[in-house]
């Protein structure tokens, strides 16, 4: 299947600071992207949906100011959580959805990134 | 939207086949299944999907009702490393969004 990577695959940062996290499509050219949060024992929780050149969407009670998502390209979408907090700890993960004809309907995930905030 | 309902967790013999249920009773007609699995801190692994006949790839086979209100993942050989959380998801219509449930958790053991 296709190819989605995740930088970094962890990060630990003191509360107050901005991190930033990749996603990128290795062998694809993704128009679209998602971002996922996940905590300990729980599923995953879809956050927005990124899109190449234009806004995120976001799902219904995540703070845009405080997840701003970057997709300025058709292999990188980015998330930069601002003045992370402890509760922001979690498992951050992209997917990208491959437009070959055959895998269109099929999203690919990365690694995750597991972010703990100080 | 269309929801899912799974068991929480399920154990499997190595070597036996591992059969997932999933139910989905207010599916409409021109939703996907998809079935996900995620291994211990890793992200989630696509595994087949379905819309209303049923399919097979190396990985598993995914067996549809008829009426669409159920499907079963089948594991024809499973091994250790199928041991995973098992998601299985049905797709917003007019969508990409995948919406993930609680999953089954499938044990398998020696």
């Amino acid at each position: 299947g296709a190819v989605v990577s995740q930088h970094p695959s962890w990060v630990i940062c003191k509360s107050g600071t901005s991190v930033k996290i990749e996603c990128r499509s290795l062998d694809f050219q993704a128009t679209t992207m998602f971002w996922y949060r996940q905590f300990p024992k729980q599923s995953l929780m879809l956050m927005a949906t990124s899109n190449e050149g234009s806004k995120a969407t976001y799902e219904q009670g995540v703070e845009k100011d405080k997840f701003l998502i970057n997709h300025a390209s058709l292999t990188l979408s980015t998330l930069t959580v601002t003045s992370a907090h402890p509760e922001d700890s979690s498992f951050y993960i992209c997917s990208a959805r491959d437009p070959i004809t055959g895998r269109q309907e099929t999203q690919y995930f990365g690694p995750g990134t597991r972010l703990l905030v100080l | 939207d269309a929801k899912t309902t799974q068991p929480p967790s399920m154990d499997c013999a190595e070597g036996r086949a591992a059969n997932l249920p999933c139910n989905h009773s207010t599916i409409s007609g021109n939703e996907y299944v998809y079935w996900y699995r995620q291994i211990h801190s890793q992200g989630p692994q696509y595994i087949i999907h379905g819309l209303k006949n049923n399919e097979t790839n190396e990985m598993a086979s995914l067996i549809i009702t008829e009426d669409r209100k159920s499907s079963t993942l089948i594991l024809p050989h499973a091994t250790l490393r199928d041991t995973a959380v098992y998601y299985c998801i049905v797709r917003v219509s007019d969508t990409d969004k995948l919406i993930f449930g609680t999953g089954t958790r499938l044990q398998v053991f020696p």
